[in-house]
């Protein structure tokens, strides 16, 4: 069955360092999604991706983040200099559609540590 | 008032038992629900998607009111398994901003 996967499966960084977070999606889908988990509190929306464009964010999703497809494969997050808050585990996760019956695979997430 | 709401649990149950989780959204324009189960430090993984005429998959039993704004997600016939957490999703029209609830807790207990 296809999955999506993640890389690294965790990251410790040091504060005001940036990270990159690579994913790959499932090969036949078009939407793609982040997400972050901070330990013991629920799952919250980061960011869209249709097209190569952003498609919708949330207001977590400020100027220190970005995404990018740089290829046919990959789908990453940038951090550009990480805070303390931003230690949570981060998942990816794609959808071949938007319409009610597609739903999103998530991948195993990268638990990121800033120090 | 948050965007999804669910029960704060947690729950304990005994093997065999039927167990009732319950959701609500504010946002009127929402347009698809799932539910998700997560396991301690993994992915969400779907369970099942909520339709308005109701779901069910073996033990599992989805119902979407949308008049009420309301989801459940019943389970029958517990596993000491089920023991997770349960995540009511919903997705804004379009479906690219997708709200999770904060989950409830399920332990299945021998």
């Amino acid at each position: 069955e296809p999955e999506v996967t993640q890389t690294p499966s965790h990251q410790v960084t040091q504060m005001g360092q940036e990270v990159i977070l690579r994913c790959v999606p499932i090969s036949n889908h078009l939407y793609f999604y982040w997400y972050r988990q901070i330990l013991g509190q629920k799952v919250e929306f980061l960011v869209s991706f249709y097209n190569n464009e952003i498609s919708e964010k949330s207001e977590i999703f400020d100027d220190q983040f970005s995404v990018e497809r740089p290829d046919g494969s990959n789908f990453t997050l940038k951090i550009r200099s990480t805070k303390l808050e931003d230690s949570a585990m981060y998942f990816c996760a794609s959808s071949e559609g938007t319409s009610v019956t597609d739903t999103q695979y998530f991948g195993p997430g990268t638990r990121l540590t800033v120090l | 008032r948050k965007e999804v709401e669910q029960d704060p649990g947690p729950f304990n149950v005994p093997e065999g038992a039927t167990v009732a989780f319950n959701c609500t959204y504010s946002n009127s324009a929402s347009q698809s629900f799932f539910w998700y189960r997560q396991d301690c430090r993994k992915e969400p993984k779907l369970l099942m998607s909520v339709y308005s005429s109701g779901n069910e998959d073996g033990r599992f039993t989805a119902q979407l009111n949308r008049a009420s704004q309301y989801i459940s997600l019943l389970i029958r016939d517990s596993k000491l398994s089920d023991s997770a957490t349960y995540l009511c999703v919903v997705n804004r029209a379009g479906g690219f901003k997708t709200i999770f609830g904060a989950g409830t807790r399920l332990f299945v207990k021998a």
